[in-house]
């Protein structure tokens, strides 16, 4: 099945940094999600983005709907342990399914 | 916790057999989603549940089917199972087909030998 491009596929940071994670498609999406997922847990939604360009706070989260409407970013800032699981982004389109990437899985070390 | 229940929560079938997985919704929502997360994998929409009826389905055979209640619960049926079935899968729920309010079940993990 379809699945964006979600890059990098892990991250092993140190606690304070900052970590920037993208997500690209071939198609345009007309609303960009990212989502968390911790161990035996579903995914949880951060932030949903709904404008070619809009940029969005989450407290220390950020995330940018690209203008080509291809592709999104997702910024965390001054990471903190509890920050470690997978990030994953997710586009619709108009057809309302959801098209997730395959996710990016973040260690941060104390 | 987001008040989408999913049982059972493991699962061991063997190739062939047929299973069934349940889904109760959020108190309010009536709308229920179906994906397939295999492992290292991203969720893939399997189908789409509104007011009983199927709302949207995904690139999944037909031997994976499902029914909505009136109560919003739901079920995901798959018959004759294969061994690439195995995965984890989660249902959410929502209120209409807003993606933006979908709140996921914690999945039920199946195996498949």
């Amino acid at each position: 099945g379809q699945q964006l491009n979600q890059s990098p596929q892990s991250m092993f940071i140190q606690e304070g940094e900052d970590v920037s994670m993208n997500c690209t498609s071939s198609s345009i999406f007309n609303t960009w999600l990212w989502y968390k997922q911790d161990p035996g847990e579903g995914p949880v939604l951060l932030i949903a983005l709904y404008k070619a360009g809009e940029l969005t706070s989450n407290g220390r989260l950020t995330a940018q709907f690209g203008i080509t409407r291809k592709d999104s970013f997702l910024n965390i800032s001054a990471s903190i342990p509890s920050d470690v699981g997978i990030y994953f982004c997710a586009g619709q389109g108009g057809s309302e399914k959801l098209v997730f990437g395959k996710g990016t899985k973040l260690t941060v070390n104390p | 916790e987001t008040g989408v229940t999913q049982s059972p929560t493991h699962l061991i079938k063997t190739r062939g057999q047929q299973v069934t997985l349940r889904c109760s919704s959020q108190s309010g929502h009536n709308t229920v989603s179906w994906y397939q997360q295999a492992l290292g994998q991203g969720p893939q929409f399997i189908f789409q549940y509104y007011r009983e009826e199927e709302n949207g389905r995904g690139n999944f055979p037909p031997r994976f089917s499902g029914l909505q209640f009136p109560n919003y619960s739901s079920e995901l049926n798959v018959n004759a199972l294969e061994l690439d079935d195995s995965a984890l899968y989660l249902c959410a729920s929502s209120f209409m087909a807003g993606v933006e309010t979908q709140y996921f079940g914690p999945g039920t993990r199946l195996l498949v030998l």
